[in-house]
């Protein structure tokens, strides 16, 4: 019964791939986030949707791309995968002003 | 645009101690709060918020914060601390129009027997 999941938890790719991180939430909330933790522990928004349509779009490399099948899922796919994307990536969900937080992925590339 | 500041990056405290992480922000209207645990290698969990009304709000594992606006703090408080409190601990703001979150770099809290 977990409300919000991602998969997988732990990815280690090479420079250059392609990957994709899921995250579904059960808690029937309207709006998607996808957080970046970096190695200093520092979290920053790079996304988020509305009932499937893009309301924030942070500064982040047209490489990152995510998509919303439905409003249940949000997922984020990554090209051209570098070093600098190692990090957590933390998917939340939200009906109005409180967010919760799936479990992160950790995305290591080499 | 909006920001938080977290003073303190690691404090350490002795179990069964009282614990205080400070937390200030920077918002132009009135700012919804929030305080979120991070346990290692695991999600953030929401401990408490602050929208209005009573300026000292209780929360989960019985944290406390009293936001001030005078100080442009929301700081948080533990009367006694467990080891199990060893986390991260991140203070955030959001605005009332998109609930976009902005957070702060975080206190490591270690506690030690």
């Amino acid at each position: 019964d977990t409300a919000v999941s991602q998969t997988p938890k732990y990815l280690v790719t090479q420079m250059g791939n392609d990957k994709s991180i899921k995250c579904e939430q059960n808690l029937g909330h309207d709006t998607m986030y996808w957080y970046k933790q970096d190695s200093k522990k520092f979290l920053k928004i790079m996304f988020s949707y509305n009932n499937k349509e893009l309301i924030i779009n942070e500064t982040v490399p047209n490489r990152f791309s995510p998509k919303s099948p439905d409003k249940a899922h949000l997922n984020l796919h990554i090209n051209s995968l570098e070093l600098g994307d190692s990090a957590v990536y933390f998917c939340a969900s939200s009906h109005g002003d409180t967010q919760y937080f799936g479990p992160g992925t950790r995305l290591t590339v080499l | 645009a909006q920001s938080v500041t977290q003073p303190d990056i690691h404090i350490t405290v002795s179990e069964g101690a009282s614990l205080e992480l400070r937390c200030n922000y920077s918002y132009g209207a009135t700012p919804y709060l929030f305080w979120y645990v991070q346990s290692p290698g695991q999600g953030l969990q929401l401990l408490l918020k602050y929208f209005s009304g009573d300026t000292l709000v209780q929360g989960i594992k019985g944290f406390e914060a009293e936001f001030k606006r005078s100080q442009s703090s929301f700081n948080l408080r533990k009367p006694s601390v467990h080891w199990s409190d060893a986390a991260e601990y991140f203070c955030a703001v959001a605005g009332s129009n998109d609930y976009k979150l902005s957070f702060g770099a975080g206190t490591t809290v270690t506690v030690r027997a």
